[in-house]
C-alpha cells in the first residue's frame, strides 16, 4: 500500500518564478494538507483541501494557492518565488482527520 | 504565540542512555489532539502516537513511553534504551477542535544524537 508520493523530490528555481509541486495521497485518504518546513525549523501549516475546496488556510501570502482533484491529489503553486520560499515542502495526507501521514517532501531551493 | 514549545534544541547521548524530550503545548481547547512525530535526514515525518485530550493514560510502545500530564500541559517523550537508529529530529504536534481542526502547529523540534 502505497504512502503520500510527492513529486518532485528536488527543483531548483530562480526568484520570480513559478513552481507547481504535486502529491498524491495515501490511499483512503481524502484530505491533503501542505506544510513549509524552513532549515531547522518546524513545519508550518499552508493550507488543507477537501472534497476540491481549501478548507482551512495558514498565515501564508496568496502568492501560495493549491487545487484538490476529483481522485484526491493535490497540487501546490507558488508565484513570484521569493529567496525566502526555499524550504522543504511536505505534504499529508488523512481520512476524517484521524491519522496524518506525510511523504518525503520536495525540497525547493530558490536561486 | 507558540502554541507548542519544545525547549530543548539538541539532546546528546551514548548509546543504551535514556532520553526524555520535553514538550509544553498552549490551547484554550477542551478536545485536542497531541502528536509526536521523527524526522529522519530523509526528510519524512515518521507518526509515532496520537494522544486525545481526554485519555491522560500514559503509554509505552517498546522502547518509546510518553507521559502526557493535563495539569501542566505537557507531553513528554522518552527513549529507552536509545540506540544510533534513534538519532532524528523529533517534533511535538497539537491539533485543536473546533475551526483548526485538522491543522498541526508544531513544535521547533529537538535533535537527538545518540553516538555509539
Amino acid at each position: 500500500d502505497a504512502g503520500v508520493t510527492q513529486s518532485p523530490t528536488h527543483l531548483i528555481k530562480t526568484r520570480g518564478q513559478q513552481v507547481t509541486l504535486r502529491c498524491s495521497p495515501k490511499s483512503g485518504h481524502d484530505t491533503v494538507s501542505w506544510y513549509q518546513q524552513a532549515l531547522g525549523q518546524g513545519p508550518q501549516f499552508i493550507f488543507q483541501y477537501y472534497e476540491e475546496e481549501e478548507r482551512q488556510r495558514g498565515n501564508f501570502p496568496d502568492r501560495f494557492s493549491g487545487h484538490q482533484f476529483p481522485n484526491y491529489s493535490s497540487e501546490l503553486n507558488v508565484n513570484a518565488l521569493l529567496l525566502g520560499d526555499s524550504a522543504l515542502y511536505l505534504c499529508a495526507s488523512s481520512s476524517a482527520g484521524y491519522g496524518y501521514t506525510f511523504g518525503s517532501g520536495t525540497r525547493l531551493t530558490v536561486v | 504565540a507558540q502554541k507548542v514549545t519544545q525547549a530543548q534544541t539538541e539532546i546528546s547521548v551514548v548509546e543504551k542512555e535514556d532520553v526524555t524530550l520535553d514538550c509544553v503545548y498552549e490551547t484554550r481547547d477542551t478536545t485536542y489532539y497531541l502528536f509526536w512525530y521523527k524526522q529522519p535526514p530523509s526528510g519524512e515525518l515518521v507518526f509515532l502516537i496520537r494522544r486525545n485530550s481526554f485519555d491522560e493514560q500514559n503509554e509505552i510502545s517498546g522502547r518509546y513511553s510518553w507521559n502526557f500530564q493535563k495539569s501542566t500541559s505537557s507531553f513528554n517523550f522518552t527513549i529507552t534504551a536509545s540506540q544510533v537508529v534513534d538519532s532524528a529530529v523529533y517534533f511535538c504536534a497539537l491539533s485543536e477542535a473546533g475551526d483548526s481542526w485538522g491543522k498541526l502547529q508544531f513544535g521547533a523540534g529537538t535533535q537527538v544524537v545518540v553516538t555509539p
